[in-house]
C-alpha cells in the first residue's frame, strides 16, 4: 500500500533557527512529490512539485529536495509567518497520497 | 482571479441523513478532486473528476459519490451519514489531472454528523 510518512509531527522554532522537515514515501510508480502548506481554517496551498531524485526547488526561505526514498523541506531563517502545517504528498497513476503533516510554530 | 469556492461552509446533519456538497473550480480548470480531512486520518483522497468523468476513486464506501457538470462545477454526495463522516471536506481544482499538477484548494465544508 502506498504510504507517506512525515516527521516530526510538530516543530517549534525560534525566529531565525533553520531546520528541516522529513517526508518518507513508499509510493509505487511515483510520478511526483508535492509539498503544500496549510494554515488553520484554510485549504492547503501549493508550494513545490519534485519529479526526480536529485531535484531541488526553492521559494523564499523554503527549499525542497528529493531522493529515491525521502524528501526534505528546509526552512532557512524562519519567520513567524512561516508557522503552518506542511504537507507532503506522493502521486502515481491512481491517486495523490498525503502524509499527516508537520506543524511548524515559529516564535518571535 | 476568483479562487475555488465551496458551499456550504458548515453543515450539521444527523445519522442516516444524506448531504450534498458543492464546489466551483477556478475558471478554466477542468479537474476537480475531493478530499476528506480528519485529525486522525489526515487528508484522504475521495475521487477526481476530469471533463465530467470520474478518473480515480479512493478507498471509500459507495455511500460517497460525486459528479461533475459541463461547466466543471462538481458536487459530492454522502448518503446514510455515519458519525465517522464528520470531517472537513476539501475540493481542489487544477488545469490538468489533479494528481499530476498543482492543485488549488477551496476553504472546505465542515460537516458535523450528530
Amino acid at each position: 500500500e502506498d504510504q507517506v510518512t512525515q516527521s516530526p509531527e510538530a516543530l517549534r522554532l525560534q525566529e531565525g533557527e533553520s531546520s528541516s522537515l522529513n517526508c518518507s514515501y513508499t509510493v509505487s510508480g511515483l510520478r511526483g512529490l508535492f509539498w503544500y502548506r496549510q494554515d488553520p481554517g484554510k485549504g492547503p496551498e501549493f508550494l513545490f512539485t519534485l519529479y526526480s531524485a536529485g531535484e531541488e526547488k526553492e521559494k523564499e526561505r523554503l527549499k525542497a529536495t528529493l531522493t529515491k526514498k525521502e524528501s526534505f523541506l528546509h526552512i532557512t531563517a524562519p519567520k513567524p509567518e512561516d508557522s503552518a502545517t506542511y504537507l507532503c504528498a506522493g502521486s502515481n497513476d491512481y491517486k495523490l497520497s498525503f502524509g499527516a503533516g508537520t506543524t511548524v510554530t515559529v516564535r518571535a | 482571479k476568483a479562487g475555488v469556492t465551496q458551499t456550504p461552509r458548515y453543515l450539521i446533519k444527523t445519522r442516516g441523513q444524506q448531504v450534498t456538497l458543492s464546489c466551483s473550480p477556478i475558471s478554466g480548470h477542468r479537474s476537480v478532486s475531493w478530499y476528506q480531512q480528519t485529525p486522525g486520518q489526515g487528508l484522504q483522497f475521495l475521487f477526481e473528476y476530469f471533463s465530467e468523468t470520474q478518473r480515480n476513486k479512493g478507498n471509500f464506501p459507495g455511500r460517497f459519490s460525486g459528479r461533475q457538470f459541463s461547466n466543471s462545477r462538481s458536487e459530492m454526495n454522502v448518503s446514510t451519514l455515519e458519525l465517522g463522516d464528520s470531517a472537513l471536506y476539501l475540493c481542489a481544482s487544477s488545469k490538468g489531472q489533479g494528481r499530476f499538477n498543482e492543485q488549488f484548494f477551496g476553504p472546505g465544508t465542515r460537516l458535523t454528523v450528530l
